[in-house]
């Protein structure tokens, strides 16, 4: 099973909403992440979460925070977001330096 | 700096024919990986082949190969016989350390495919 699950696949929330999305993988990788991609950029990297330990793009407001609350589940929890921050979430995972399987995605459109 | 480069934004390939795609990158990293990632309209992030920076061979994967030329820094990506469900958006990616055993990707601009019938 190489298969990383995301939901939802949309969500249209407003600025004042809190909303979470979740990812989840059975492959038994030690290390997940969640990516941003806008309309036509590449994805860009927002958090790691490897070996129970975070590591944080600088660059990514607080109004994202991750929550891992086991080592197959990565959440992204989202509170107060902007209508900038409308994009694609990708949710991947590894075995370290393997390739990275990614989920689907969940298309955000915030009004 | 940019980390990996994708000099061709679109490109255009008769179907059943090869195409290339260019990729290069620029480390200082000894040990690392260069992988092609395909994105169709779905959103989805599909994996077609890695290469190892200690890899002596070229990568294939079906109709995948990659031409690795590891002085040139480059690692273009093969796709022979093209099909319809070819087109899409190809993005070359390169893994680096971010610390506590774990790695990232960074990933170039990516570029078009688009095959015509």
């Amino acid at each position: 099973d190489t298969e990383v699950t995301q939901t939802p696949k949309h969500l249209v929330m407003g600025m004042t909403n809190k909303k979470s999305l979740k990812c989840e993988q059975h492959m038994g990788h030690r290390a997940m992440y969640w990516y941003k991609q806008k309309a036509k950029k590449p994805p860009e990297l927002m958090f790691v979460y490897s070996y129970e330990k975070l590591s944080i793009n600088e660059s990514v407001p607080s109004r994202f925070s991750p929550e891992c609350p086991n080592s197959s589940l990565l959440n992204l929890h989202l509170h107060a977001l902007q209508p900038e921050d409308s994009a694609l979430y990708l949710c991947a995972s590894s075995a370290g330096r393997a390739e990275a399987f990614f989920g689907q995605g969940t298309r955000l459109t915030v009004v | 700096a940019q980390k990996i480069t994708q000099t061709q934004p679109g490109m255009f390939v008769q179907e059943k024919e090869a195409v290339t795609l260019d990729c290069t990158y620029d480390t200082s990293d000894p040990s690392y990986g260069l992988f092609w990632y395909k994105q169709p309209s779905s959103g989805e992030m599909i994996f077609l082949i890695y290469q190892g920076s200690y890899d002596q061979q070229n990568a294939t994967e079906g109709r995948y190969s990659l031409n690795f030329q590891k002085a040139r820094k480059s690692a273009n990506l093969v796709i022979s016989a093209s099909q319809l469900g070819d087109s899409a958006m190809y993005f070359c990616a390169m893994r680096e350390s971010s610390g506590a055993g774990s790695y990232q990707l960074t990933f170039g601009k990516g570029t078009k495919l688009s095959v015509i019938p």
